[in-house]
């Protein structure tokens, strides 16, 4: 099994300002995506990072507050931008293609607190 | 109506005892499921996939029925460290979580 890390692991952030969180895989996988996991609720797809593409975004979440960039086949960044305290969540970055098949693996997570 | 639905529990059941899960969901395309394990504070950990029929690991057991749209996993022999919520994830295109069952194994 590959080794997915997230940075930050949490924050504390004052509302309007901006937080990049990077996902990184220690193996190459065919797709990486965004999830967010609001207290007690389960988790909801923010976006699908495409490599050498614009994400491709779920209802209800937009590029311009939560810019994604894949600039390779291991490695995304998601950008909280303009955060006020309902962004306060644990964000997730999943792969998939790991084993050739399309189980999906989670990263440890960011918790941020938007104050 | 939810794509991915789930009973939230909170389920207490005691050491031993045999739980099963039921999990519905709604698009007809779905090819793969899954169920996951989140332990508090933790990211969700991949517990099971389900491709055809069912599967079997140890004391689990997941099925499928595709005529009636739902998945469920059953739990055998439950021990303390069960205790968790579970994630039913359907996939067809995106994979898709239901709202998770919480699960708690007593002494």
């Amino acid at each position: 099994s590959a080794v997915i890390s997230q940075k930050p692991s949490r924050d504390i952030c004052q509302r309007g300002t901006s937080l990049t969180i990077q996902c990184q895989v220690d193996s190459q996988v065919t797709m990486m995506f965004w999830y967010r996991q609001q207290p007690g609720q389960s988790l909801t797809l923010i976006a699908t990072a495409n490599q050498g593409s614009e994400a491709t975004y779920e209802s209800g979440f937009v590029i311009d507050k939560f810019p994604i960039s894949r600039p390779n086949l291991t490695f995304s960044t998601l950008t909280v931008s303009n955060m006020s305290p309902e962004d306060s969540s644990i964000y997730l970055c999943s792969v998939e293609g790991l084993g050739g098949n399309n189980e999906q693996f989670f990263g440890p997570g960011t918790r941020l607190t938007v104050l | 109506r939810k794509e991915v639905e789930q009973d939230p529990g909170p389920f207490n059941v005691p050491e031993g005892a045999t739980v099963a899960f039921n999990c519905t969901y709604s698009n007809s395309a779905s090819q793969s499921f899954f169920w996951y394990r989140q332990d508090c504070r933790k990211e969700p950990k991949l517990l099971m996939s389900v491709y055809s029929s069912g599967n079997e690991d140890g004391r689990f057991t997941a099925q499928l029925n595709r005529a009636s749209q739902y998945i469920s996993l059953l739990i055998r022999d439950s021990k303390l460290s069960d205790s968790a919520t579970y994630l039913c994830g359907s996939q067809g295109g995106k994979l898709i979580f239901g709202q998770g069952t919480e699960l708690s194994v007593k002494p």
